[in-house]
């Protein structure tokens, strides 16, 4: 089956500092991926929709300067947390599908911890 | 908007019992699509099953079943003789053509079977 790869798996960071996210279709093109956040026993919370070679369209309330994504290619999109405090600590999950009525494709999740 | 609730927070069941985890949805799309995953303790949600709007047939997968009713806007999950391994959460997700198939997940029910 499709395979989503997710990286890193997990990231403790100070606070201030940057942190990048990447997500990886390995056998499909992704023409949509969504980046979602997770708090502990809560729902997914959908960030973002990103198209290849155009803007992501962030949900209301998602600071687009704070959470930068760049899907350069039909495989990679980027989740870059951008000078990251404590309340960013999150589990972060990417998704990609291949069309507008397919299933998602989860990767592994990524555990933010800011210090 | 669109919209999934899931009333059931956290259900509790001795193995081999069935267990039904409700869904309900708010769409005013007339096409959407509706799907079930699975999040185990390591994190990484797994695709279930995907239903569009027009195909209200129910369907049988080993010991899982769905019941699609449009009239009620439920789609309902039923496992079978439950195991100690389907315990996870289970979220029910929307997509609907309007959001431009984003996929909007509801909160989430954590599934405890015991041995």
């Amino acid at each position: 089956g499709a395979v989503v790869s997710q990286h890193p798996s997990w990231v403790i960071c100070k606070s201030g500092t940057s942190v990048k996210i990447e997500c990886r279709s390995l056998d499909f093109q992704a023409t949509t991926m969504f980046w979602y956040r997770q708090f502990p026993k809560q729902s997914l919370m959908l960030m973002a929709t990103s198209n290849e070679g155009s803007k992501a369209t962030y949900e209301q309330g998602v600071e687009k300067d704070k959470f930068l994504i760049n899907h350069a290619s039909l495989t990679l999109s980027t989740l870059t947390v951008t000078s990251a405090h404590p309340e960013d600590s999150s589990f972060y999950i990417c998704s990609a599908r291949q069309g507008f009525n397919e299933k998602l494709f989860f990767g592994s999740g990524t555990q933010l911890s800011v210090l | 908007a669109q919209k999934v609730t899931q009333a059931q927070t956290e259900i509790s069941v001795v193995e081999k019992e069935d267990v039904t985890l409700d869904c309900v949805y708010e769409t005013r799309d007339t096409t959407y699509y509706l799907f079930w995953y699975k999040q185990p303790p390591s994190g990484e949600l797994v695709f279930l099953i995907r239903r569009n709007s027009f195909d209200e047939q129910n369907e049988i997968s080993g010991r899982y079943s769905w019941n699609f009713q449009k009239s009620t806007s439920s789609f309902n999950f039923t496992i079978t003789a439950s195991q100690v391994v389907d315990s996870a959460v289970y979220f029910c997700a929307l997509s609907e053509a309007t959001g431009g198939f984003k996929t909007i997940f509801g909160a989430g029910t954590r599934l405890f079977v015991k041995a």
